[in-house]
C-alpha cells in the first residue's frame, strides 16, 4: 500500500506561470516531508523540506505548503523556468529517523 | 569529486550471473541506503544501514543482499541476477541533522 501518492504522473506548463505540484501521504506518523527533483542521468538532489510544525516553507521560486488535516502537501514553482523541467519525488519520513518513502514522482514539463 | 560514488555506472550482464555494485561516500555519514529506480514506480528502498553493525531489509530486499564494509562503504549483491532486476540503483547517505539524503549518480543495470 502506497504510504506517499504522487497522483500526476506528468505536468506540463507554460514558462513563466505558476506550477503546483501535489503530493498525498496515509502514514499520520510523517511529520518530516522533503521534495527531491532529478534530471536524466543524474541522481536525485534535495530541493526544499518542511517539518509538521510548520505549514509553509519557502525558498526562493519553491514553496512547499503542508496541509496535516488533509495529509497533502504540494509544492508551488513561481514563476516556472524551462530549467526546472525534471521528474520531482515527494518523499517523507518520521522523526527523521526512518528512511525517506517516496512517491512515484511527476514527469515536469516547462514550455518556453 | 562527487560526495556519493557509484560504480559501476552502467553494466549489462546476463541472467543468473553474480553482480555488486559498489558505494562510498566522503560526506562521514553514518546512514547509508540503496534505492531502486523503475518507470513509474518512484524509488523503492531495497536495504539500508545506520551504521556498520547495522543492516536493515527494505520495501523490496528480495533477491539482494548487503555488505557494510566500513563507515564509507556500502555495496549490494545480487547473487543470480535476474531480467527484471533490470532498473537504475542510487546509493545514498543522509545527514544525521536535518535527514536530508544526498544520492549517488545512479548505475544502470540490465539483465539479458
Amino acid at each position: 500500500d502506497q504510504q506517499v501518492k504522487q497522483n500526476s504522473p506528468s505536468l506540463s506548463v507554460q514558462e513563466g506561470r505558476i506550477s503546483i505540484l501535489n503530493c498525498d501521504y496515509t502514514n499520520s506518523m510523517f511529520d518530516y516531508f522533503l521534495w527531491y527533483k532529478k534530471y536524466p542521468a543524474e541522481g536525485p538532489t534535495f530541493l526544499i523540506s518542511i517539518s509538521s510544525i510548520k505549514d509553509k516553507n519557502e525558498d526562493g521560486r519553491f514553496t512547499v505548503f503542508l496541509n496535516k488535516s488533509a495529509k497533502h502537501l504540494s509544492l508551488h514553482i513561481v514563476p516556472s523556468q524551462p530549467g526546472d523541467s525534471a521528474v520531482y519525488f515527494c518523499a517523507a519520513s518520521h522523526s527523521g529517523n526512518t528512511p525517506l518513502v517516496f512517491g512515484k514522482g511527476t514527469r515536469f514539463s516547462v514550455i518556453a | 569529486d562527487a560526495d556519493v560514488t557509484q560504480t559501476p555506472r552502467n553494466r549489462i550482464t546476463k541472467t543468473g550471473k553474480r553482480i555488486m555494485l559498489e558505494c562510498s561516500q566522503t560526506k562521514g555519514h553514518d546512514r547509508m541506503y540503496w534505492y531502486r529506480q523503475d518507470p513509474g514506480l518512484g524509488l523503492r528502498l531495497i536495504y539500508y544501514s545506520f551504521d556498520v553493525k547495522d543492516i536493515n531489509k527494505g520495501e523490496i530486499s528480495d533477491g539482494y543482499s548487503v555488505s557494510r564494509q566500513a563507515q564509507a562503504k556500502f555495496s549490494l549483491s545480487l547473487e543470480s541476477a535476474i531480467p527484471n532486476q533490470t532498473a537504475l540503483y542510487f546509493c545514498a547517505t543522509t545527514h544525521p541533522n536535518t535527514g536530508e539524503l544526498f544520492f549517488g549518480e545512479g548505475s544502470r543495470l540490465t539483465v539479458l
